[in-house]
């Protein structure tokens, strides 16, 4: 079955160390997106992509890093920078690059600080 | 700067009741919309879109919605709601101007009580 696949479900992190959080999918689309959602904040935009090798920032980047080097992977880093990164974080991808294609979601990984 | 609006934060029904979700959205340009919803335990999947056309929508399970351009707002409605209804629901907004951009609301907690 085509999806979105999220990895680890539950990852924990030490003060000063980066995680980076695995996103895979395999339904050929162009555009993959990083979302933090906070209880009460929804889902907040971290990074997308339209292309491979292109990406761009969200509206709460900071503290965060992606790297799109294939089409079917969306790599988000959480690096010691990011002082409030306990949270639960999804990765989604959408068909072409119009605006009316809907995004299809992984089922998230939820990041706590030791 | 852009940002999608969900005023009610959480909404308490019995079954069988009338449902209407507000949201909001600033943004001069031309837009997509859409409604996610997240059953608990689950992943965000689509109830209904806007890409253009007739502005009301008609989505799974009984949803709607309708697009009020003059008033930037795309109200979810369901004429009558059941227990399974029970979700957190989501607006999001396709920006054209940024073709892969979607930023979403805060979400709305349904609660039907049976």
């Amino acid at each position: 079955d085509g999806g979105i696949t999220q990895s680890p479900k539950y990852l924990f992190r030490k003060e000063g160390q980066n995680v980076t959080l695995s996103c895979e999918q395999n339904l050929n689309h162009d555009a993959m997106y990083w979302y933090r959602q906070d209880p009460g904040q929804g889902l907040r935009l971290i990074y997308y992509s339209q292309i491979v090798n292109d990406f761009q920032k969200g509206d709460i980047a900071e503290g965060y890093s992606v790297s799109r080097e294939k089409k079917e992977s969306f790599p988000l880093t959480v690096t010691s920078a990011q002082k409030n990164p306990t949270a639960f974080y999804l990765c989604a991808s959408r068909a072409g690059q119009g605006a009316g294609q809907p995004q299809h979601f992984g089922d998230g990984t939820r990041l706590s600080i030791l | 700067a852009q940002s999608v609006s969900q005023h009610n934060h959480h909404v308490i029904l019995s079954e069988a009741a009338s449902l209407e979700l507000g949201c909001n959205y600033s943004y001069g340009g031309t837009v997509n919309l859409f409604w996610y919803v997240q059953y608990p335990g689950q992943h965000l999947q689509l109830l209904l879109k806007y890409f253009s056309g007739d502005p009301l929508v008609k989505g799974i399970k009984g949803f709607e919605a309708e697009f009020i351009k003059s008033k930037f707002s795309f109200n979810l409605r369901k004429p009558s709601v059941q227990w399974s209804d029970t979700a957190e629901y989501f607006c999001a907004v396709g920006l054209y101007s940024s073709a892969s951009k979607i930023i979403f609301g805060s979400g709305t907690r349904l609660s039907i009580r049976p």
